[in-house]
């Protein structure tokens, strides 16, 4: 089965810089990438996601990256604020009735410092 | 919509007792999935369902059953509750290629 591996698993900076996140994945047939940011007691929101047709994707501050050659995928924030802070997941999944079945990585602790 | 709701949200059991967790979806989602999110150890898929009818074994499915009657309703039961299901249970739908919802959660205590 697919396996994820994501680090780190902390991540700390300061407000302004930016921060990235890389995830490896081992099944090359994954084609669906999403990263899902969850707060402290929260439910997993999705942020943002990609498809192994794309290489990279941009949404306002955060940005994602795909190597399907390499098999890894990372997750860019820029201009980190203190409301950043939460844990974040990467996840792959295989298309077709697989689709809805996704692996997660172990996930990342990001603190913001004002 | 709702969305996608858990009950209940607590629960606290005693070891070799059995329980229901209540999933349901509003959007007409034909996938369905449990997961089970342990400390440091990110969300790891129990049990998951591609319709009605059809259901799939994940991850980590040893002491839990699912079915899908229905296209709204997934439910999980713990046949007999052990310490080691202790955890926090999310249930997610998603529909044709589109985004994957989260219930709210249900934290599980076995005793």
């Amino acid at each position: 089965g697919e396996n994820v591996e994501q680090h780190p698993s902390t991540l700390s900076v300061q407000e302004g810089d930016s921060a990235v996140i890389k995830c490896t994945y081992s099944d090359s047939a994954s084609n669906y990438f999403p990263w899902y940011k969850q707060e402290l007691g929260k439910r997993p929101q999705l942020i943002i996601d990609i498809r192994s047709n794309v290489g990279e994707k941009k949404d306002q501050r955060i940005a994602v990256t795909l190597n399907k050659t390499a098999k890894h995928f990372s997750l860019h924030i820029t201009e980190t604020q203190p409301e950043d802070s939460a844990v974040y997941f990467c996840a792959a999944s295989r298309g077709g009735t697989s689709y809805g079945k996704l692996t997660f990585g172990q996930g990342t602790i990001l603190t913001v410092h004002p | 919509n709702a969305g996608v709701t858990q009950t209940p949200k607590f629960q606290v059991l005693k070891t070799g007792q059995s329980m229901t967790l209540q999933c349901a979806q509003d959007m007409n989602h034909e996938y369905m999935s449990w997961y089970r999110q342990d400390p440091g150890m990110g969300l790891r898929l129990i049990h998951y369902s591609v319709g009605a009818g059809i259901t799939d074994q994940g991850e980590v499915p040893n002491g839990y059953n699912v079915s899908r009657s229905t296209t709204e309703d997934f439910p999980l039961r713990l046949l007999s509750a052990a310490p080691s299901q202790t955890s926090v249970y999310f249930c997610a739908s998603r529909g044709q290629k589109g985004t994957q919802y989260f219930g709210p959660g249900t934290r599980l205590t076995v005793l």
